[in-house]
């Protein structure tokens, strides 16, 4: 069976600084991962995905994404924070085959 | 592009009652998804449609949890009796592709709360 695990529940980071928030998965074959976001009372938005080719991938809002084959991670990285990046983020992935399974969402706190 | 339309947005009913959620997804999206999230988890995928009919409902607890999606456009998702831990958002989503890579729009969801 598949699964995405985000193993930190909260991240805090200081305005301005870099932050990366983890992602690993377990995906038989060749893994499509995603990157959501959600912000309080609102739908998750799509922020960026692997499907193949560059293992860096870029996406809304300046995030983006590295695809790690061998240490099956998928971190979403960005090089300075924003007050307003604050919210809940979660990784998802599957393969061609599957239904998309989430992780457990991890909350980004960005202090001013 | 107008997005994923749901309704009601909150919904307060007791354990043993029915009720039904509403969506209507992005014009022109043949595949709807409803996902049910727990405070505090990830969403779970409860049933896939593919137009008006189901790709994929094994997570769904087909004794108590019905879904159609009649003309291939809205859909309703019902839950009769409801119980304590169906306590949830409960989240309608849309691609315009069929496939798993494709990325996903979804609604603000309807919380449900069971007394």
């Amino acid at each position: 069976a598949q699964s995405v695990a985000q193993p930190e529940d909260q991240v805090n980071v200081a305005e301005g600084n870099p932050l990366t928030v983890k992602c690993t998965y377990s995906v038989s074959g060749n893994p499509y991962l995603f990157w959501y976001v959600q912000y309080p009372n609102r739908g998750l938005q799509f922020l960026l995905k692997y499907i193949t080719g560059d293992n860096l991938v870029k996406g809304s809002y300046g995030f983006e994404a590295e695809f790690n084959k061998s240490q099956t991670s998928f971190h979403l990285k960005k090089p300075s924070a924003l007050v307003s990046d604050s919210a809940l983020y979660f990784c998802a992935g599957s393969n061609a085959g599957n239904m998309l399974t989430f992780g457990g969402g991890t909350r980004l706190m960005v202090k001013p | 592009e107008a997005g994923v339309a749901q309704s009601p947005r909150y919904k307060i009913i007791e354990k043993r009652q029915s009720v039904a959620f509403w969506c209507n997804p992005i014009s022109g999206h043949a595949t709807l998804y409803w996902y049910q999230q727990i405070l505090g988890q990830g969403p779970k995928l409860l049933i896939q449609f593919q137009n008006n009919g189901v790709v994929d409902d094994s997570q769904l607890p087909k004794d108590r949890f019905s879904a159609e999606r009649l003309k291939g456009v809205d859909s309703t998702l019902k839950i009769q009796p409801a119980k304590l831990e169906d306590s949830a958002v409960y989240l309608c989503a849309s691609t315009k592709l069929f496939g798993q890579h494709t990325e996903a729009f979804f609604g603000q969801g309807t919380r449900l709360t069971v007394v």
